[in-house]
């Protein structure tokens, strides 16, 4: 039992390149979300899935797209990435979504964008 | 809107201090509210949760207390040791629609031998 993955731990791009990151989960959750963690904010959601086939938008959604074809996976993508996008990437899994249910992070990603 | 407040850090401690990093919070309607922990090049793990007022969430020797007259939830524990070195994160989340969580931005606790 992996719990959450994440795929790249880190990566550096030049500004207007593309690239995804994979989150996945082995746990038989519903609930999946992208979050960014950058100094001094805390974490903030930039989107999230309530099933398979399904997304909406957080609180920091442009510049970003994201897809769930499969349960176990969510996808993030920065089609032009952009110095503000520096940042590190965290995917989090629950099952439920009720108040007390927890989440389940991954190790992060850590991309820079110059 | 919903907000959550931390003491900024980072706090430095020698190990067997004890411990106080404060959170309150603004929320509509009655949050849950959590505690996360992040170590060193890791992702966030819950450490303890409670979801009504006084109610007390502890574990690993850490603890908080929902106050919801003072809306505040701050973390407590009797004697650090170096392997809690880490940053703390305050959240809560709210009863109504998505159920989002909401950050504080984090306190560094770095504990000395």
């Amino acid at each position: 039992n992996a719990g959450v993955t994440q795929t790249p731990k880190f990566r550096v791009l030049k500004t207007g390149q593309s690239m995804t990151l994979l989150c996945a989960q082995d746990m038989n959750h519903e609930y999946m979300y992208w979050y960014r963690q950058d100094p001094g904010m805390g974490l903030r959601l930039i989107h999230y899935s309530v099933g398979e086939g399904t997304t909406a938008k957080g609180e920091v959604p442009d510049g970003y797209n994201v897809s769930r074809l499969k349960k176990q996976n969510f996808l993030l993508g920065l089609e032009s990435a952009a110095p503000s996008q520096t940042s590190v990437y965290f995917c989090a899994s629950s099952y439920h979504q009720t108040p007390t249910d927890t989440q389940y992070f991954g190790p992060g990603t850590r991309l820079t964008v110059l | 809107g919903n907000s959550v407040t931390q003491m900024e850090g980072p706090v430095t401690l020698s190990e067997e201090a004890f411990l106080t990093i404060n959170c309150t919070y603004t929320a509509t309607g009655y949050p849950s509210l959590f505690w996360y922990v992040q170590y060193p090049g890791e992702g966030l793990q819950l450490l303890l949760k409670a979801t009504k007022a006084d109610d007390k969430g502890s574990n690993k020797g850490f603890e908080a207390t929902y106050r919801k007259e003072t809306t505040s939830f701050h973390l407590e524990k009797g004697s650090v040791q170096v392997s809690d070195s880490a940053v703390y994160f305050c959240a809560l989340r709210v009863n109504t629609g998505f159920q989002k969580l909401v950050f504080g931005t984090g306190t560094r606790l770095l504990v000395s031998p």
